[in-house]
């Protein structure tokens, strides 16, 4: 079946370092993308999107590169901060249908 | 303007009982979906309701159920509780079916089944 997939459960980083958490996606006629930052005991926060006719996209501190070609999609955090702390989710979403992965939990050291 | 605000934010509840969780969209969103997260599981679609008709449905057994109002607010019930049950119950909404831009989640109500 279809799926989205995460390439590391647990990402360490010290402050100040960028991140850069990967995920796999299999459905090729996905046109959307969406990253989502949860903090414990919160539900998924939007933190950007990307629509498949596009490769880049930046916001504050985080840019979403889009490669249809491998079906990858990357979140970069730039100066990461302890407050980015969370679990990041990938989403990728057809006709009707959302797919999330398992989740990557970015752990942001002093 | 105000997100999806869902209620309540915690239960407790016992093996065998049964629980209705409420969800209201953002205003002008007119699609809700429910998601079960367990550790490990990540988040598992459980049902979207789009003008008060169940659109679509997750692998859930039929002691999940859900409706939505004609004010596109949503509730979901799980029957006859079980211990696996306990988990963190999101819904997220989006202004239609088949266009997902603007899902946005609510903070979740987290059941614990005893």
């Amino acid at each position: 079946g279809e799926s989205v997939g995460l390439h590391l459960p647990t990402l360490s980083v010290q402050e100040g370092d960028n991140s850069i958490i990967n995920c796999a996606y299999s459905n090729s006629a996905s046109d959307y993308f969406i990253w989502y930052k949860q903090e414990s005991g919160k539900g998924p926060q939007f933190i950007i999107d990307i629509r498949s006719n596009m490769d880049k996209r930046q916001g504050q501190r985080v840019t979403v590169l889009l490669n249809k070609t491998v079906k990858h999609l990357s979140l970069q955090i730039a100066a990461t901060q302890p407050g980015d702390s969370a679990v990041y989710f990938c989403a990728e979403t057809g006709y009707q249908k959302v797919t999330f992965g398992i989740g990557t939990k970015l752990q942001v050291i002093p | 303007k105000a997100g999806v605000t869902q209620t309540p934010r915690y239960l407790i509840k016992t093996r065998g009982q049964q629980v209705t969780l409420s969800c209201s969209p953002i205003s002008g969103h007119r699609s809700v979906s429910w998601y079960q997260q367990t550790p490990g599981q990540g988040l598992q679609f459980l049902f979207e309701y789009f003008s008060e008709t169940q659109r679509n449905k997750g692998n859930f057994p039929g002691r999940f159920s859900g409706r939505q109002f004609s004010n596109s607010r949503s509730e979901m019930n799980v029957s006859t509780l079980e211990l696996g049950d306990s988990a963190l119950y999101l819904c997220a909404s989006s202004l239609t079916t088949g266009d997902n831009y603007g899902y946005t989640f609510g903070s979740g109500t987290r059941l614990t089944v005893v």
